[in-house]
Protein backbone atom coordinates (compact mmCIF):
# COMPACT_ATOMS: atom_id res chain seq x y z
CA UNK A 1 0.00 0.00 0.00
CA UNK A 2 1.23 3.59 -0.62
CA UNK A 3 2.22 5.73 2.13
CA UNK A 4 0.33 8.38 4.12
CA UNK A 5 2.05 10.99 5.98
CA UNK A 6 0.39 12.91 9.08
CA UNK A 7 1.34 15.10 11.94
CA UNK A 8 2.32 13.36 14.96
CA UNK A 9 0.28 15.33 16.76
CA UNK A 10 -2.72 18.23 16.94
CA UNK A 11 -4.03 20.25 19.83
CA UNK A 12 -7.72 22.09 19.25
CA UNK A 13 -10.28 23.28 21.43
CA UNK A 14 -14.30 21.77 22.33
CA UNK A 15 -16.95 22.50 20.26
CA UNK A 16 -14.50 23.88 17.61
CA UNK A 17 -13.99 22.30 14.07
CA UNK A 18 -10.76 20.11 13.87
CA UNK A 19 -8.94 19.44 10.36
CA UNK A 20 -6.44 16.81 10.08
CA UNK A 21 -3.93 16.96 7.57
CA UNK A 22 -2.91 13.40 5.37
CA UNK A 23 -0.44 13.91 2.42
CA UNK A 24 -0.44 10.66 0.45
CA UNK A 25 1.47 12.17 -2.66
CA UNK A 26 2.41 8.46 -4.26
CA UNK A 27 -1.63 7.19 -4.39
CA UNK A 28 -3.09 5.22 -6.92
CA UNK A 29 -5.50 5.91 -9.43
CA UNK A 30 -6.99 2.47 -7.37
CA UNK A 31 -6.33 3.43 -3.64
CA UNK A 32 -9.02 4.56 -1.50
CA UNK A 33 -8.75 6.29 1.16
CA UNK A 34 -9.81 5.42 4.77
CA UNK A 35 -9.59 7.44 8.35
CA UNK A 36 -10.04 5.07 11.22
CA UNK A 37 -9.65 6.21 14.79
CA UNK A 38 -8.78 4.66 18.06
CA UNK A 39 -9.48 5.67 21.68
CA UNK A 40 -7.31 4.83 24.48
CA UNK A 41 -7.72 1.00 25.33
CA UNK A 42 -10.20 0.16 22.80
CA UNK A 43 -9.50 -1.28 19.13
CA UNK A 44 -9.59 1.18 15.87
CA UNK A 45 -12.57 2.25 14.33
CA UNK A 46 -13.87 3.26 10.96
CA UNK A 47 -14.54 7.14 10.47
CA UNK A 48 -15.28 7.74 6.83
CA UNK A 49 -13.46 6.87 3.11
CA UNK A 50 -13.51 8.62 -0.25
CA UNK A 51 -11.86 8.00 -3.65
CA UNK A 52 -12.46 11.11 -5.37
CA UNK A 53 -15.33 13.12 -4.21
CA UNK A 54 -15.37 14.60 -0.54
CA UNK A 55 -17.77 12.58 1.73
CA UNK A 56 -19.83 13.29 4.24
CA UNK A 57 -21.25 11.26 7.05
CA UNK A 58 -22.64 11.43 10.35
CA UNK A 59 -19.06 11.22 12.50
CA UNK A 60 -17.08 13.58 9.46
CA UNK A 61 -16.47 14.69 6.66
CA UNK A 62 -13.76 13.75 4.16
CA UNK A 63 -12.12 16.47 1.56
CA UNK A 64 -9.91 14.89 -0.96
CA UNK A 65 -7.82 17.34 -3.22
CA UNK A 66 -8.53 17.48 -6.73
CA UNK A 67 -5.49 15.92 -7.45
CA UNK A 68 -5.80 13.32 -4.58
CA UNK A 69 -2.36 13.51 -3.48
CA UNK A 70 -3.64 14.85 0.25
CA UNK A 71 -6.76 14.85 2.07
CA UNK A 72 -8.48 16.08 5.02
CA UNK A 73 -10.38 14.57 8.22
CA UNK A 74 -13.01 17.44 9.26
CA UNK A 75 -14.76 16.67 12.87
CA UNK A 76 -17.23 19.67 12.51
CA UNK A 77 -17.38 20.15 16.43
CA UNK A 78 -14.77 18.73 18.58
CA UNK A 79 -15.74 16.86 21.92
CA UNK A 80 -13.63 15.70 24.43
CA UNK A 81 -14.76 12.03 22.87
CA UNK A 82 -12.82 12.70 20.06
CA UNK A 83 -9.82 12.95 21.66
CA UNK A 84 -8.13 9.96 19.90
CA UNK A 85 -5.18 8.59 17.62
CA UNK A 86 -6.54 9.32 13.62
CA UNK A 87 -4.90 7.04 10.62
CA UNK A 88 -5.10 8.12 7.50
CA UNK A 89 -4.57 4.80 5.35
CA UNK A 90 -4.28 3.92 1.70
CA UNK A 91 -6.06 0.93 0.71
CA UNK A 92 -5.84 -0.46 -2.90
CA UNK A 93 -6.59 -4.12 -2.21
CA UNK A 94 -8.98 -6.46 -0.23
CA UNK A 95 -6.52 -7.54 2.23
CA UNK A 96 -5.09 -6.33 5.21
CA UNK A 97 -5.03 -2.32 6.23
CA UNK A 98 -1.50 -1.10 6.41
CA UNK A 99 -1.34 1.42 9.52
CA UNK A 100 0.79 4.31 10.27
CA UNK A 101 1.50 6.13 13.15
CA UNK A 102 -1.21 7.90 12.92
CA UNK A 103 -2.35 11.58 14.41
CA UNK A 104 -2.74 12.30 18.41
CA UNK A 105 -5.62 14.62 18.76
CA UNK A 106 -5.32 16.53 21.83
CA UNK A 107 -9.07 17.99 22.51
CA UNK A 108 -8.76 20.97 25.43
CA UNK A 109 -11.58 21.68 27.35
CA UNK B 1 -25.13 -8.61 17.38
CA UNK B 2 -22.55 -6.69 19.71
CA UNK B 3 -19.86 -6.06 17.22
CA UNK B 4 -16.04 -8.38 17.58
CA UNK B 5 -15.42 -10.34 20.44
CA UNK B 6 -12.17 -10.96 22.05
CA UNK B 7 -11.34 -12.65 25.04
CA UNK B 8 -9.61 -12.81 27.46
CA UNK B 9 -8.99 -8.80 27.67
CA UNK B 10 -5.76 -9.55 29.55
CA UNK B 11 -3.56 -12.11 29.77
CA UNK B 12 -0.31 -11.65 31.70
CA UNK B 13 2.13 -14.88 31.52
CA UNK B 14 5.31 -16.03 32.30
CA UNK B 15 8.06 -16.29 29.12
CA UNK B 16 7.77 -19.48 27.43
CA UNK B 17 4.33 -20.70 28.32
CA UNK B 18 1.89 -20.70 25.59
CA UNK B 19 -1.14 -18.56 25.09
CA UNK B 20 -4.07 -18.59 23.13
CA UNK B 21 -6.49 -15.78 22.46
CA UNK B 22 -10.27 -15.97 21.03
CA UNK B 23 -12.22 -13.78 18.51
CA UNK B 24 -15.46 -14.09 17.53
CA UNK B 25 -16.38 -11.62 14.74
CA UNK B 26 -19.80 -10.27 13.43
CA UNK B 27 -21.34 -13.21 12.34
CA UNK B 28 -22.30 -12.24 8.83
CA UNK B 29 -18.70 -11.48 7.84
CA UNK B 30 -16.60 -13.71 6.18
CA UNK B 31 -13.44 -12.11 6.61
CA UNK B 32 -11.40 -11.82 9.98
CA UNK B 33 -7.72 -10.32 10.54
CA UNK B 34 -5.67 -10.15 13.51
CA UNK B 35 -3.13 -7.79 14.14
CA UNK B 36 -0.56 -6.78 16.72
CA UNK B 37 -0.24 -3.78 18.54
CA UNK B 38 3.02 -2.46 20.88
CA UNK B 39 3.04 0.75 22.36
CA UNK B 40 2.79 3.78 20.25
CA UNK B 41 2.58 2.64 17.09
CA UNK B 42 0.09 1.45 14.89
CA UNK B 43 -1.58 -2.03 14.22
CA UNK B 44 0.49 -4.01 12.25
CA UNK B 45 -1.14 -6.84 10.40
CA UNK B 46 -0.32 -10.48 11.33
CA UNK B 47 -3.00 -12.79 8.95
CA UNK B 48 -5.97 -12.73 7.47
CA UNK B 49 -9.05 -15.55 6.76
CA UNK B 50 -11.92 -15.54 4.22
CA UNK B 51 -14.10 -18.13 5.86
CA UNK B 52 -11.95 -20.80 7.36
CA UNK B 53 -8.73 -20.45 4.59
CA UNK B 54 -5.88 -18.73 6.03
CA UNK B 55 -5.50 -16.47 2.70
CA UNK B 56 -2.05 -14.24 3.61
CA UNK B 57 0.26 -14.04 6.73
CA UNK B 58 2.78 -11.16 7.48
CA UNK B 59 6.55 -12.26 7.39
CA UNK B 60 5.59 -11.07 11.38
CA UNK B 61 4.01 -13.87 12.02
CA UNK B 62 6.59 -16.23 12.91
CA UNK B 63 6.62 -20.28 13.65
CA UNK B 64 5.65 -19.61 17.02
CA UNK B 65 2.37 -18.03 15.92
CA UNK B 66 -0.50 -20.13 14.59
CA UNK B 67 -4.14 -18.79 13.60
CA UNK B 68 -6.84 -20.98 13.25
CA UNK B 69 -10.46 -20.69 12.32
CA UNK B 70 -11.85 -24.01 11.57
CA UNK B 71 -15.59 -23.49 10.97
CA UNK B 72 -15.50 -19.99 9.29
CA UNK B 73 -16.58 -18.26 12.60
CA UNK B 74 -14.41 -17.91 16.00
CA UNK B 75 -10.89 -17.85 15.04
CA UNK B 76 -7.89 -18.65 17.38
CA UNK B 77 -4.00 -17.19 17.63
CA UNK B 78 -1.78 -19.31 19.68
CA UNK B 79 1.77 -18.27 20.69
CA UNK B 80 3.73 -20.91 21.83
CA UNK B 81 7.20 -20.60 23.74
CA UNK B 82 6.01 -16.80 24.49
CA UNK B 83 8.67 -13.89 25.11
CA UNK B 84 8.81 -10.93 26.33
CA UNK B 85 8.68 -9.08 22.61
CA UNK B 86 5.69 -11.06 22.07
CA UNK B 87 3.99 -8.58 24.54
CA UNK B 88 1.34 -6.25 22.75
CA UNK B 89 -2.20 -5.49 22.23
CA UNK B 90 -3.34 -8.04 19.74
CA UNK B 91 -6.26 -7.35 18.02
CA UNK B 92 -8.92 -8.86 15.87
CA UNK B 93 -11.53 -7.20 12.96
CA UNK B 94 -13.85 -8.48 10.70
CA UNK B 95 -15.32 -7.06 7.21
CA UNK B 96 -18.01 -8.33 4.91
CA UNK B 97 -15.83 -9.78 1.83
CA UNK B 98 -12.85 -8.50 0.76
CA UNK B 99 -14.20 -5.26 -1.00
CA UNK B 100 -11.64 -2.67 -0.22
CA UNK B 101 -14.14 0.13 -0.19
CA UNK B 102 -15.79 -1.54 3.62
CA UNK B 103 -15.04 -0.80 6.93
CA UNK B 104 -13.52 -3.19 9.43
CA UNK B 105 -14.93 -3.95 12.87
CA UNK B 106 -12.22 -3.83 15.10
CA UNK B 107 -12.67 -5.72 18.49
CA UNK B 108 -11.16 -3.99 21.98
CA UNK B 109 -8.41 -6.78 22.01
CA UNK B 110 -6.39 -8.99 24.16
CA UNK B 111 -3.31 -7.31 26.13
CA UNK B 112 -0.67 -9.74 26.80
CA UNK B 113 2.09 -9.08 29.45
CA UNK B 114 5.10 -11.63 29.04
CA UNK B 115 7.19 -11.48 32.28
Amino acid sequence: DAKTTQPNSMESNEEEPVHLPCNHSTISGTDYIHWYRQLPSQGPEYVIHGLTSNVNNRMASLAIAEDRKSSTLILHRATLRDAAVYYCILRDSADGLTFGKGTHLIIQP
Amino acid sequence: DTGVSQDPRHKITKRGQNVTFRCDPISEHNRLYWYRQTLGQGPEFLTYFQNEAQLEKSRLLSDRFSAERPKGSFSTLEIQRTEQGDSAMYLCASSLSGLRVLGYTFGSGTRLTVV
